[in-house]
C-alpha cells in the first residue's frame, strides 16, 4: 500500500523567511503533484513533477523530485503571508499515466506571519 | 471556461439515508475522480470514471457507488449514511491520457450526517 508523508504537518513560520516542506513516498512513482487548499476551498494544483530531478518554479515556491530517494521538497522563499495556506502532495503510481487514483499526504497547514 | 461543477455545495442528511452528490467536468475532459476528504486530512480517492466505464475504485465500501453518463458528467451515491460519511466530497476532471494533466477539482459538496 502506498503510503505517502509529509512533514512538517504545521508550520508557523514569519514573513521574508525561507522554508521546506517535504513529502515521502513508499513506492516507486515518478509522477508526483503539489496543491494548494485555502480554508474551506478546494484544491489548486501548483505543480506536476514527472521525473527523476524535475525542479519547477513558480514564484516563491520551488518544487523538486528525486525518484530514487523518493522524496519531493516544497521551498517557501520569502514567506509572504498570502502563502498561508494547507499544502498537499500526491503521489499517482497507475501504469499508462495520467493523474487518477492520487494518494495525498495529511498535508502542511502553513501559516505565515508578519 | 468554467471549470469543475459540483451540486449541492452543502447537504445535511440523517444516519440510514442515503445521498446522490452531482459533478460536471470541465469541458472536453473526459475522466472524473471522486474523493472524500475528512476534517484535517488530505482527500482520499473513491472512484475514477473514464468514458462512462469504472477505471479504478478506493478502499470504500459498497454503500459507495458512482456512474458517468454520456455527456461525461458523474454522480456520485451513498447508501445508509453513517456519521462518518460527513466530509467534503471533491470531484475532479482531467484529460484521460494527458501525462502531464493535473486533476482539476471542483469545489465540492460539504455531507454532514447528523
Amino acid at each position: 500500500e502506498l503510503k505517502v508523508e509529509q512533514n512538517p504537518l504545521f508550520l508557523s513560520m514569519q514573513e521574508g523567511k525561507n522554508y521546506t516542506i517535504y513529502c515521502n513516498y513508499s513506492t516507486t512513482s515518478d509522477r508526483l503533484y503539489w496543491y494548494r487548499q485555502d480554508p474551506g476551498k478546494s484544491l489548486e494544483s501548483l505543480f506536476v513533477l514527472l521525473s527523476n530531478g524535475a525542479v519547477k518554479q513558480e514564484g516563491r515556491l520551488m518544487a523538486s523530485l528525486d525518484t530514487k530517494a523518493r522524496l519531493s521538497t516544497l521551498h517557501i522563499t520569502a514567506a509572504v503571508h498570502d502563502l498561508s495556506a494547507t499544502y498537499f502532495c500526491a503521489v499517482d503510481i497507475k501504469p499508462g499515466g495520467g493523474a487518477d487514483g492520487l494518494t495525498f499526504g495529511k498535508g502542511t497547514h502553513l501559516i505565515i506571519q508578519p | 471556461d468554467a471549470g469543475v461543477t459540483q451540486s449541492p455545495t452543502h447537504l445535511i442528511k440523517t444516519r440510514g439515508q442515503h445521498v446522490t452528490l452531482r459533478c460536471s467536468p470541465i469541458s472536453g475532459h473526459k475522466s472524473v475522480s471522486w474523493y472524500q476528504q475528512v476534517l484535517g486530512q488530505g482527500p482520499q480517492f473513491i472512484f475514477q470514471y473514464y468514458e462512462k466505464e469504472e477505471r479504478g475504485r478506493g478502499n470504500f465500501p459498497d454503500r459507495f457507488s458512482a456512474r458517468q453518463f454520456p455527456n461525461y458528467s458523474s454522480e456520485l451515491n451513498v447508501n445508509a449514511l453513517l456519521l462518518g460519511d460527513s466530509a467534503l466530497y471533491l470531484c475532479a476532471s482531467s484529460l484521460e491520457g494527458s501525462y502531464n494533466s493535473p486533476l482539476h477539482f471542483g469545489n465540492g459538496t460539504r455531507l454532514t450526517v447528523t
